[in-house]
């Protein structure tokens, strides 16, 4: 089946300590994406990456670290996570035609 | 540049009765647009696309948008609605030709379907 996985789906953190969302996709797609979701704001896209060893900003990078090394998998690092990046979280993947494919989300609180 | 405007944050109907949820946009290229739906705790699943071709977009679940270039509007309808449609729609854009294919979401209109 394909999917877009993201782990962990639900954490609960405190800030400052480093942590690390998973994001995984099986359909062989270049372009993935992460995306945070906060109420009344919509999706807002955080980083993005175009192949292996290609990312870049998206619209609110700051205190987001991502990589690429392999065309399945696209973890977003939080180095030191704060209370404003509580949110809700989404990877996704495209092959083409910008139809993109979203994960389950993950739920993030940091204390 | 380019934004999504949903019109209303919340929309409530009966069961059986057509859905409008309204959606303009703004974009300077030639826009691709898309309605995804949220159910409660789950991930984003594509509804319908729209990317240059009919103007009437069929999606799933009886869902249907109408592409009006003149009045920059992407209006997501159904004729007659079901408990489970209730859920959060979000009306997307991204413009051709940029390789970021960042999608701009609006802020979301929340469904209530009344039995």
């Amino acid at each position: 089946e394909a999917q877009v996985t993201q782990n962990p789906r639900y954490l609960i953190t405190v800030t400052g300590k480093k942590l690390t969302v998973t994001c995984s996709q099986n359909m062989n797609h270049e372009y993935m994406s992460w995306y945070r979701q906060d109420p009344g704001l919509g999706l807002r896209q955080i980083y993005y990456s175009m192949n292996v060893e290609v990312t870049d900003k998206g619209d609110v990078p700051e205190g987001y670290k991502v990589s690429r090394k392999e065309k399945r998998n696209f973890p977003l690092i939080l180095e030191s996570p704060s209370p404003n990046q509580t949110s809700l979280y989404f990877c996704a993947s495209s092959l083409a035609k910008n139809i993109q494919y979203f994960g389950a989300g993950t739920r993030l609180s940091v204390l | 540049a380019q934004s999504v405007t949903q019109l209303d944050s919340h929309v409530s109907v009966s069961e059986g009765t057509p859905v409008l949820l309204r959606c303009n946009y703004s974009s300077s290229y030639s826009p691709s647009l898309f309605w995804y739906v949220q159910h409660p705790n789950k991930g984003l699943q594509l509804l319908l696309k729209y990317t240059s071709a009919a103007t009437l977009v069929k999606g799933i679940n009886g869902f249907e948008a109408e592409f009006k270039k003149s009045e920059t509007s992407f209006h997501l309808t159904k004729p007659s609605a079901h408990m489970s449609d209730a859920a959060e729609y979000f009306c997307v854009v991204t413009s051709g030709g940029t390789g970021r294919r960042a999608l701009t979401f609006g802020s979301g209109t929340r469904l209530q379907v009344q039995p």
